[in-house]
């Protein structure tokens, strides 16, 4: 079965540095997520990404954070200064296309600032 | 507002017992309603989605159903196994003339005991 997968599966970083993680979503998928999930708390959106730009964003999804598709496979979440409440776990997911109706998760990536 | 609850928080019960978790959910417009299950550090595995028309939906051991009047949602596990121990999440999706995005509920964390 395809599957979402995401590097790095665990970072750590000191605040104030620039974190990138990767994902690559499932060949055809044409819709694309980032979703993080505190320790203990409930998974929140952050931002949606269709036909090479943002289509939705959340109020986290701030100016620290930026999303690009560099090359037709991989999908990144920038996270430019990371303070120590950016400490999550990161879900990128994807979706085939507007009628496809289940998102599919890869594992995450643990992110953990210092 | 646009929210998802469940009930309970979480929930311990014997190995081979039943149990079922409760979604209650504010969203509007509504698209369809998916209840994933999540190991813990790792990401959510779709188990079912329903639409505004259906009112029951099986997957093995899960069922899931759905009262659109109502805006309740319930997940039934039968006989259960102790590899059913995890968070199980309500997510309800918007309709798709909406904003592409779908709210998370916080979960319920089920614990499957000898």
């Amino acid at each position: 079965e395809p599957e979402v997968t995401q590097t790095p599966s665990h970072q750590v970083t000191q605040m104030g540095q620039e974190v990138i993680l990767r994902c690559v979503p499932i060949s055809n998928h044409l819709y694309f997520y980032w979703y993080r999930q505190i320790l203990g708390q409930k998974v929140e959106f952050l931002v949606s990404f269709y036909n090479n730009e943002i289509s939705e964003k959340s109020e986290i999804f701030d100016d620290q954070f930026s999303v690009e598709r560099p090359d037709g496979s991989n999908f990144t979440l920038k996270i430019r200064s990371t303070k120590l409440e950016d400490s999550a776990m990161y879900f990128c997911a994807s979706r085939a296309d507007r009628s496809g109706n289940t998102i599919y998760f890869g594992e995450g990536s643990w992110l953990t600032v210092v | 507002k646009n929210q998802v609850e469940q009930s309970p928080q979480s929930l311990i019960i014997l190995e081979g017992k039943n149990c079922t978790l409760q979604c209650n959910y504010t969203v509007s417009p509504f698209s369809n309603l998916r209840w994933y299950k999540q190991d813990t550090g790792r990401g959510p595995v779709s188990l079912t989605i329903m639409t505004f028309s259906e009112n029951t939906k099986s997957n093995g051991r899960y069922t899931a159903t759905l009262d659109a009047d109502t805006k309740q949602s319930s997940l039934h596990i039968t006989a259960s196994q102790l590899s059913d121990s995890a968070s199980y999440i309500c997510v309800v999706r918007r309709s798709k003339t909406s904003y592409d995005k779908v709210i998370f509920g916080p979960g319920t964390s089920l614990s499957v005991i000898p």
